[in-house]
């Protein structure tokens, strides 16, 4: 069964440091996400991206969260200076057919200290 | 807007006895995909049962099935004969286009679900 891979599935990072959230998505697949679970709270929309671009967007993806699939496989998640308030859980998803659900990773569980 | 909504914050239920899990959905779109999705302590999210909004049956996959009520927008999850490992955070979810044209996943705030022996 295809998966997608997060890495690194822990990070602790200082506040105003930049961190790059990683993720393998199904390969023949045509749109990402990225959704944040603060604990113990919902799991929130961030991003879409489809075609190399960004479809969507939330409020809290601001102008320092960015996305980018620099080599045609990876999807990077940015978040050039991190506040206390991004720690969360980080997981990147690829739907399929639908009765497949989306395929979610792992997820990347960043705590900044 | 769309929005999902779970009302239980916690539910607990013994060993082998069967556990609805209630989900309402607000949309005013036509096509719409409800999802619902389990996250143990370990806190991966695994998909477990999806229904179409114009599809006509409940879904069921193993011991779990979707009762959707179109009409009353709900689509609780009903898990029979439960078992001490379905203990995990459930979430209800629903799939629709923006207004973008882009598909977006959105979640409701799950419920915690504890399995007594």
């Amino acid at each position: 069964e295809p998966e997608v891979t997060q890495t690194p599935s822990h990070q602790v990072t200082q506040m105003g440091q930049e961190v790059i959230l990683r993720c393998v998505p199904i390969s023949n697949h045509l749109y990402f996400y990225w959704y944040r679970q603060i604990l113990g709270q919902k799991v929130e929309f961030l991003v879409s991206f489809y075609n190399n671009e960004i479809s969507e967007k939330s409020e809290i993806f601001d102008d320092q969260f960015s996305v980018e699939r620099p080599d045609g496989s990876n999807f990077t998640l940015k978040i050039r200076s991190t506040k206390l308030e991004d720690s969360a859980m980080y997981f990147c998803a690829s739907p399929g057919r639908p009765d497949y659900g989306y395929t979610f990773g792992s997820g990347t569980r960043l705590t900044v200290v | 807007a769309q929005k999902i909504t779970q009302t239980q914050p916690g539910m607990f239920v013994q060993e082998k006895e069967a556990v609805t899990l209630d989900c309402t959905y607000d949309t005013s779109d036509q096509s719409y995909g409800l999802f619902w999705y389990k996250q143990p302590s370990s806190g991966e999210m695994i998909f477990l049962i999806y229904q179409g909004s114009y599809d006509e049956q409940n879904a069921t996959e193993g011991r779990y099935s979707l009762n959707f009520q179109k009409a009353r927008k709900s689509a609780n999850l009903v898990i029979s004969a439960s078992q001490l490992g379905d203990s995990a955070m459930y979430f209800c979810a629903m799939s629709y286009i923006t207004q973008g044209g882009s598909e977006k996943l959105v979640f409701g705030k799950g419920t915690k679900l504890t399995v007594n022996p």
